[in-house]
């Protein structure tokens, strides 16, 4: 069944400190690739998304995203965390070629960033 | 600002009662959806539209059913409400199905009691 798994539920890292997020996926069709990000109270927001090409894409706020097929993983970095980008992200994966529900997402169960000052 | 307007923001509702959440686009998106999000489950598909005049089931469509007469409304109704319901209810669009990313709406917190 398709799936997709984000293993860490929660981080906590520094202001101005690195950042990865990790999303795992099991498709059997070629995977569209998504990462949305949640502020509190608001809906989500689409980062950036993959479908074809450079592997290497780039997102808006800083955010960029590596698809390595061999490991079915699409994970999330920013180089340098400002304290604005403390919410909740969530990964996504779809394609056109999944039966009847025509492309329909599926989310991830999200992980929660905080920065610490 | 273009986009999916939801509507009410947030209801406190009686068990066994009705009501509709609305959804409104207005981007010309073929494709809707309703998603509830829970904490700990992550967002979970309820109903889904591909185009106007045809719906489908998520994966969680019990209690639930939606109409789509038109491009711009997708309406979520539950019939008889139970406080199991108690979620955020997040509709969204997308152009083509699901293949170019979604338009989120900002949410609807329903209590059910």
């Amino acid at each position: 069944a398709q799936s997709v798994t984000q293993p860490d539920i929660h981080i906590t890292v520094s202001e101005g400190a690195s950042l990865e997020l990790r999303c795992n996926y099991s498709y059997g069709a070629t995977p569209y690739l998504f990462w949305y990000v949640q502020s509190p109270g608001q809906g989500l927001q689409l980062l950036l998304k993959y479908f074809s090409g450079d592997t290497l894409v780039q997102g808006i706020k800083g955010f960029e995203a590596e698809f390595k097929r061999s490991q079915s993983s699409f994970n999330l970095r920013k180089p340098s965390v400002h304290w604005s980008d403390a919410a909740e992200y969530f990964c996504a994966v779809g394609s056109p070629d999944y039966g009847g529900s025509q492309g329909n997402l599926i989310f991830g169960k999200g992980t929660k960033l905080s920065v610490k000052p | 600002t273009a986009g999916i307007t939801q509507a009410p923001t947030s209801q406190i509702l009686a068990a066994g009662r009705s009501m509709t959440l609305r959804c409104t686009q207005d981007m010309r998106h073929n494709a809707m959806y309703w998603y509830r999000q829970d904490l700990g489950l992550g967002l979970r598909l309820i109903h889904y539209s591909n185009t106007a005049g045809t719906t489908g089931k998520g994966e969680v469509p019990d209690g639930y059913s939606v109409s789509r007469a038109n491009t711009d409304d997708f309406p979520l109704t539950l019939a008889s409400a139970v406080p199991s319901q108690t979620s955020v209810y997040f509709c969204a669009s997308s152009e083509s199905g699901g293949s170019y990313g979604y338009t989120f709406g900002s949410g609807t917190r329903l209590t059910v009691v």
